[in-house]
């Protein structure tokens, strides 16, 4: 069955290092995937899409690639701050409705 | 962009009782969702909201459980019957323009607490 897997364990770094984030699937061949940010007692909020075509793509202090190859995509902070510190979710297509299908997210906290 | 509003934003329910949520959107929008997420848990899709028709469920739910409505393209709502404590949870509404590749955009969340 299709899987998408992220790391359950919160991610903590230093303010000013760079974090990033992994997204695995199997059993799937997504034409995009998208990544999300969610804060507590919010609704997730989108932020980059990157296309199956698409090595990689970048937004301000985001950058995420897409390997389909490895079935796997990364998703970096630059130079991260403290505001940056939630839940960080991708998601992908399903195969059979194309409907989104959400990882179970990152917990990313930086450090002042 | 859309701006998604639901209501109640929190809600504690006793056993056997149904809680019906309500979603506003600002614009009008092609797709609407329906997504329940349990504490410490990613999003898990429950239906399409269809307008004008049935919604179209996922796997594992059932309409019974979930009625759904979409009278019109910027409002939906979810009723969750015959409640038990297995159903307390986040329930998010979610809307997008494009049926490929559009981004999603989800109201703040109702959150049930059943006892």
């Amino acid at each position: 069955s299709q899987k998408i897997e992220q790391n359950s364990e919160a991610l903590n770094i230093q303010e000013g290092k760079t974090a990033t984030l992994t997204c695995n699937y199997t059993n799937y061949s997504p034409a995009y995937l998208q990544w999300y940010r969610q804060d507590p007692g919010r609704g997730p909020v989108f932020l980059l899409l990157i296309r199956e075509n698409e090595k990689e793509k970048r937004k301000e202090r985001l950058k995420v690639t897409f390997d389909t190859t490895l079935k796997q995509s990364l998703f970096h902070i630059t130079a991260s701050q403290p505001a940056d510190s939630a839940t960080y979710l991708c998601a992908l297509p399903s195969s059979n409705t194309g409907k989104l299908i959400f990882g179970q997210g990152t917990t990313l906290q930086v450090k002042p | 962009s859309a701006v998604i509003s639901q209501k109640p934003s929190r809600d504690i329910c006793q056993r056997g009782t149904s809680l019906t949520i309500q979603c506003q959107v600002d614009s009008q929008v092609t797709m609407m969702f329906w997504y329940r997420q349990q504490p410490g848990q990613s999003l898990t899709l429950i239906a399409t909201a269809n307008q004008g028709s049935e919604a179209t469920y996922e796997s594992g739910f059932v309409i019974d459980k979930f009625p759904i409505s979409r009278p019109n393209l910027t409002f939906s709502t979810l009723t969750v019957s015959n409640l038990s404590p297995e159903d307390s949870s986040i329930y998010l509404c979610s809307a997008g323009r494009e049926m490929n590749t559009g981004e999603l955009f989800f109201g703040e969340g109702s959150r049930l607490t059943v006892l």
